[in-house]
């Protein structure tokens, strides 16, 4: 069946610092990735997707890269700031189905 | 847009007891999932609904559990004879319906608390 592997967290960092928050997965076919993220209070909104190999996801500064070959979707931002303190779910749509496939979650705090 | 609603926000219960929840998606939204979700993990796939016909069901989704979209719009979840194991934040998603990656618009879930 399909599955998804997160970092383990919590992961804490300064502000302005470079983050990475490693996603791995098992899926047959092709499936389409997906980064959600959910905000203290809030409910989870999708953050960035990526459909077909290569392909390249970008929103709010955060970057991730669908990797075929080592079936990867790697979320990543260059500069973090205190209000990206959140939940990161890495997710996967399996070919032909509807339902999503959640990893476990990274929480992430910036501190000023 | 007033964003997928659900009610009610928390529910407390003691094991045995049956609980309904209710989801208003996103009007004119044709897709509706429910999902799960416990302490320190991701959503789990419950069901999902094109307009009022639900076409996929979890594993995940006993015989105590059914799921209704009467005319394709609200949703109800029900629980009966609940369990502890049942406590989990119960989670309602919609989405257009223009394809299989759109993206969900997820509500801020109902808390389930089994006593």
């Amino acid at each position: 069946g399909n599955s998804v592997t997160q970092m383990e967290g919590p992961v804490t960092l300064s502000e302005e610092a470079f983050l990475t928050i490693n996603c791995t997965y098992t899926a047959t076919g092709y499936p389409s990735l997906f980064w959600y993220v959910q905000y203290p209070g809030e409910g989870l909104q999708l953050l960035l997707k990526a459909t077909k190999a290569d392909d390249k996801g970008s929103n709010k500064g955060f970057e991730a890269t669908y990797r075929k070959e080592t079936t990867s979707f790697h979320l990543e931002k260059g500069s973090v700031q205190v209000s990206d303190s959140a939940v990161y779910f890495c997710a996967l749509n399996g070919a032909g189905s509807y339902q999503l496939t959640f990893g476990k979650g990274t929480k992430l705090s910036v501190i000023p | 847009d007033t964003g997928v609603s659900q009610d009610p926000r928390h529910k407390i219960t003691k094991r045995g007891q049956n609980v309904t929840f209710r989801c208003d998606p996103i009007s004119e939204h044709n897709r509706l999932y429910w999902y799960r979700q416990t302490l320190g993990q991701g959503p789990e796939f419950l069901t999902y609904f094109q307009n009022e016909a639900q076409l996929e069901k979890s594993r995940l989704l006993s015989d105590r559990f059914s799921a209704e979209r009467p005319k394709g719009s609200f949703s109800t979840l029900e629980i009966q004879r609940t369990e502890q194991g049942d406590s989990a934040m119960y989670l309602c998603a919609s989405s257009p319906g223009q394809g299989r990656d759109e993206k969900l618009f997820f509500g801020s879930g109902t808390q389930l608390s089994v006593l």
